[in-house]
């Protein structure tokens, strides 16, 4: 059974540098698209970006270039780096795996909430 | 990008109740429509792909229908674990997008 767990800091100042990680376990991260989604309290889901383990990368226009993504396939994990970080930024962070775009996202990690605050 | 719009934002229903959800997309997907279920505090859960499949694991009380910019999903007969949020999500092409949900709560 495929599992994912976020990790990183809960806290991050603004107008720096949000990162976290997912661990994969339990299949390769070998031939998938491995994407994040963010969702603030009570509110929608927002995709942020996804990459395939080939290091090609697709992100969401609306976070301005802020976004990167990175994998390291012989830790079976992947990352995300957000920066200049808001308020706005505030939410928890799911990372996913997706099969392709006739499969949508299959497995989820338990997501993380990151804070932005002083 | 391409806009998920869901209807009814909220819906009241009772256990056993046939319920249906509405997504339209501001564009054709074609039939690359996913229907997510979300509890509080958990991740969404993959119940439809590609508009109409079924997910592994996940009961035949579910279904979707659609293609183009019109899609369904329907629950059969409600049952009290159904009692949850439900997004949709097109896969067409990035960025992909959600719809606002709907939250199905108990009558």
């Amino acid at each position: 059974q495929v599992q994912l767990q976020e990790s990183g800091p809960g806290l991050v100042k603004p107008s720096e540098t949000l990162s976290l990680t997912c661990s994969v376990s339990g299949g390769s991260i070998n031939s998938y698209f491995w994407t994040w989604i963010r969702q603030p309290a009570g509110k929608g889901l927002e995709w942020v970006g996804r990459l395939y383990t080939s290091g090609t990368t697709n992100y969401n226009p609306s976070l301005e270039g802020r976004v990167t993504m990175s994998v390291d396939t012989s830790k079976n994990q992947f990352s995300l780096n957000l920066t200049s970080v808001s308020a706005a930024d505030t939410a928890v962070y799911y990372c996913a795996r997706e099969m392709g775009s006739s499969r949508g996202l299959d497995y989820w990690g338990q997501g993380t909430l990151v804070t932005v605050s002083s | 990008d391409i806009q998920m719009t869901q209807s009814p934002s909220s819906l009241s229903a009772s256990v056993g109740d046939r319920v249906t959800i509405t997504c339209r997309a501001s564009q054709s997907i074609n039939s690359y429509l996913n229907w997510y279920q979300q509890k509080p505090g958990k991740p969404p859960k993959l119940l439809i792909y590609a508009a109409s499949s079924l997910q592994s694991g996940v009961p035949s009380r579910f279904s979707g229908s659609g293609s183009g910019t019109a899609f369904t999903v329907t629950i059969s007969s409600l049952q009290p674990e159904d009692f949850a949020t439900y997004f949709c999500q097109q896969s067409y092409t990035t960025p992909r997008t959600f719809g606002q949900g709907t939250k199905v709560e108990i009558k």
